[in-house]
C-alpha cells in the first residue's frame, strides 16, 4: 500500500531554512495525484502550508508564501518542503500527505520540528 | 484566509448522537461541495472521514456522516463509541484555489 514518511532535521536555527523530505513507498509521485504538507503546532490546530501536482503546478498558503517552496524529485519519488527564515511560530509536526480531490487521504506518521533561538 | 469555525469541545454518551459544525463563507464551504473532515487522535496522524461533503472513504464507519447548508457544513456521529474521542478538523476548498482548515473541535465520550 502507498506510505508516506518524513524525514529531516528535529531542530532548526532561527532566521535559518527548514527542509523537510516525504519519502513515498508504493507509488510513483509522477503517476499523478497531488501531494502536499500540512503542520500542527503543539497543542494546536492543523494548517495547509501547499500542495503540488505530479506535473508541477503548486499552490500555498497565502500567509507562507513568501517564504514556502514544495518540490518533488521523481528520481527519489519523494517531495521536499522548504521553509525559509523560521521563528518559533514554525515550530509544529509536519506531515506530508496525498490528496484526493481537495482532501488529504494518505498522511504520514509526521515529524516534530523544533525552532530555537 | 481565515480558519473556518468550529466549536471548541462537544461531548455525548455511548450510543448518543453528536453534531460538530464548520462555518465558513461563501468563498469556501458555502461556494463548493469540497469540504473534508478529519479524526485525530493523541499523537496520531489526522484520518480523512468525510470528503466531498458527505462521502466516506472506504473503511469509514457508516456512524460518521455529512452534510451542508449554506455556508455551515457538518458532521455527525451516531452510535457514539468510546474510540470515537478524538479532536476532529473540517477543511474547506476555496475561491483562492487553497485549503483551509478548522480550529479543530475535542470531543468527548462521557
Amino acid at each position: 500500500q502507498v506510505q508516506l514518511q518524513e524525514s529531516g532535521p528535529g531542530l532548526v536555527q532561527s532566521s535559518e531554512t527548514l527542509s523537510l523530505s516525504c519519502t513515498v513507498s508504493g507509488y510513483s509521485i509522477s503517476s499523478g495525484y497531488y501531494w502536499g504538507w500540512i503542520r500542527q503546532p503543539p497543542g494546536k490546530g492543523l494548517e495547509w502550508i501547499g500542495s503540488m501536482h505530479h506535473a508541477g503546478s503548486t499552490d500555498y498558503n497565502p500567509s507562507l508564501k513568501s517564504r514556502v517552496t514544495i518540490s518533488v524529485d521523481t528520481s527519489k519519488n519523494q517531495l521536499s518542503l522548504r521553509l525559509s527564515s523560521v521563528t518559533a511560530a514554525d515550530t509544529a509536526v509536519y506531515y506530508c500527505a496525498r490528496r484526493l480531490g481537495q482532501a488529504f487521504h494518505i498522511w504520514g506518521q509526521g515529524t516534530m520540528v523544533t525552532v530555537s533561538s | 484566509q481565515s480558519a473556518l469555525t468550529q466549536p471548541a469541545s462537544v461531548s455525548g454518551s455511548p450510543g448518543q448522537s453528536i453534531t460538530i459544525s464548520c462555518t465558513g463563507t461563501s468563498s469556501d464551504v458555502g461556494g463548493y461541495n469540497y469540504v473534508s473532515w478529519y479524526q485525530q487522535h493523541p499523537g496520531n496522524a489526522p484520518k480523512l472521514m468525510i470528503y466531498d461533503v458527505t462521502n466516506r472513504p472506504s473503511g469509514v464507519s457508516n456512524r460518521f456522516s455529512g452534510s451542508k447548508s449554506v455556508n455551515t457544513a457538518s458532521l455527525t456521529i451516531s452510535g457514539l463509541q468510546a474510540e470515537d474521542e478524538a479532536d476532529y478538523y473540517c477543511s474547506s476548498y476555496t475561491s483562492s484555489g487553497t485549503l483551509v482548515f478548522g480550529g479543530g473541535t475535542k470531543l468527548t465520550v462521557l
